[in-house]
């Protein structure tokens, strides 16, 4: 499965809504438990991403609710509601249908306008 | 706490071998499927390698598939990774990560802070 994020970069003034695209080449629903199977993951620099979102809509323990995931079967969203300076960072989604291969997307860098 | 702790990167000349660690703490390592993602220098996240909770499955990138191989000592808590045959292109920051659903192999909560593995003549 291919995974295809957009924009590449993104410039947002502090306070405004971000929002992130991703798209598989394959569906990762599953309709034996009603779920997609797509993560999103943050990154700063020098660090290790760290899960934001996981089933596509589902918020990691921890997460500020600023943080939203949407989508189904093929296309997905990360929204970011108000966005704070410390969301500079690059975002990734990731697929995890069925077994691994697990692809990510070539990531998204977020930037403050 | 988690923590997930890599080591055995370094410099290696190319077709040379070299063997990761990732020494994981804080959970029940034999109930979680470990992980191993690499990003080369200033690039994205690629998956490489992943091993299920109790060993039964391993599963490979193409790009890795038949020079790379994973494993587990369930006893030392430990997750490897055996790379051979190396080449430039393997160069990068190899990460471990732990699944976050005990059993099942579905997104990676917990990350090691990764260890440089450069590939150069």
């Amino acid at each position: 499965i291919v995974v295809t994020q957009s924009p590449v970069t993104l410039a947002v003034s502090l306070g405004e809504r971000a929002t992130i695209n991703c798209k598989s080449s394959q569906s990762v629903f599953s309709s034996s438990n009603n779920r997609n199977y797509l993560g999103w993951y943050q990154q700063k620099p020098g660090q290790p991403p760290k899960l934001l979102i996981y089933w596509a809509s589902t918020r990691e323990s921890g997460v500020p609710d600023r943080f939203s995931g949407s989508g189904s079967g093929t296309d997905f969203t990360l929204t970011i509601s108000s966005l704070q300076a410390e969301d500079v960072a690059v975002y990734y989604c990731q697929q995890n249908y069925n077994t691994p291969p697990y692809s990510f997307g070539q990531g998204t860098k977020l930037e403050l306008k | 706490q988690v923590q997930l702790v890599e080591s055995g990167g370094g410099v290696v000349q190319p077709g040379r071998s070299l063997r990761l660690s990732c020494a994981a703490s804080g959970f029940t390592f034999s109930s979680y499927g470990i992980h191993w993602v690499r990003q080369a220098p200033g690039k994205g996240l690629e998956w490489v390698a992943a091993i299920a909770y109790d060993g039964s499955e391993r599963y490979y990138a193409d790009s890795v598939k038949g020079r790379f191989t994973i494993s587990r000592d369930d006893s030392k808590n430990t997750l490897y990774l055996q790379m051979n045959n190396l080449r430039p292109e393997d160069t990068a920051v190899y990460y471990c990560a732990k699944d976050k659903l005990e059993t099942s192999g579905y997104f990676q909560d917990y990350w090691g802070r990764g260890t440089l593995v450069t590939v150069s003549s």
